[in-house]
């Protein structure tokens, strides 16, 4: 069945570092990527998405570039901020999972100044 | 546009009561999921719904669980009896039609503690 592995955390960073959060999938065609954040005791929002192979979904400086030849989907960031510390969730879907989300562990982020 | 709007955003109940949430979706989705995300860990889906069917419901505890949706629009999810394995964070998602290039939309949560 389809799933995704994400990077375990906290992954903790001083301002102005490069990000990286890795994240690879399992699932048969082509499904629909996602990146969600979620912030200190809210809800989760989608930070960026990608729904084939090379595309790039970007916002707020966060990237991701769907891999179809190495199966992942990596978060990158050039410089984060102490405003970007949160729990970020990779996800997919795609018609053999009846196009429901598939989760992964989610990756915390800590962001020192 | 507004967004998924949930209540109570939090409540603490004793083992054995009985819990009830709401969840109005965005204006105009015909699809509804309910999660259950317990601390450090992804979201797990409940129930999903199209309009005011259910799509899928099979990672739903039937026993205690139930959910409805009446007239395709808000929705509440009950726990009756609640057991001290169900504090989590509840959230309610909505999406245009459930496709899966369309991302889903999330409420606050409604966060249950159980004594």
């Amino acid at each position: 069945g389809n799933s995704v592995t994400q990077m375990e955390g906290p992954v903790t960073l001083s301002e102005e570092a490069f990000l990286t959060i890795n994240c690879t999938y399992t699932a048969t065609g082509y499904p629909s990527l996602f990146w969600y954040v979620q912030y200190p005791g809210e809800g989760l929002q989608l930070l960026l998405k990608a729904t084939k192979a090379d595309d790039k979904g970007s916002n707020k400086g966060f990237e991701a570039t769907y891999r179809k030849e190495t199966t992942s989907f990596h978060l990158e960031k050039g410089s984060v901020q102490v405003s970007d510390s949160a729990v970020y969730f990779c996800a997919l879907s795609g018609a053999d999972s009846n196009y429901q989300l598939i989760w992964g562990a989610g990756t915390k982020l800590i962001i020192k100044p | 546009e507004a967004g998924v709007a949930q209540s109570p955003r939090y409540k603490i109940i004793e083992k054995r009561q009985s819990v009830a949430f709401w969840c109005n979706p965005i204006s105009g989705h015909a699809t509804l999921y309910w999660y259950q995300q317990i601390l450090g860990q992804g979201p797990k889906l409940l129930i999903q719904f199209q309009n005011n069917g259910v799509v899928d419901d099979s990672q739903l505890p039937k026993d205690r669980f139930s959910a409805e949706r009446l007239k395709g629009v808000d929705s509440t999810l009950k726990i009756q009896p609640a057991k001290l394995e169900d504090s989590a964070v509840y959230l309610c998602a909505s999406s245009p039609d459930g496709r899966e290039d369309q991302p889903q939309h999330f409420g606050d949560g409604t966060r249950l503690s159980i004594l």
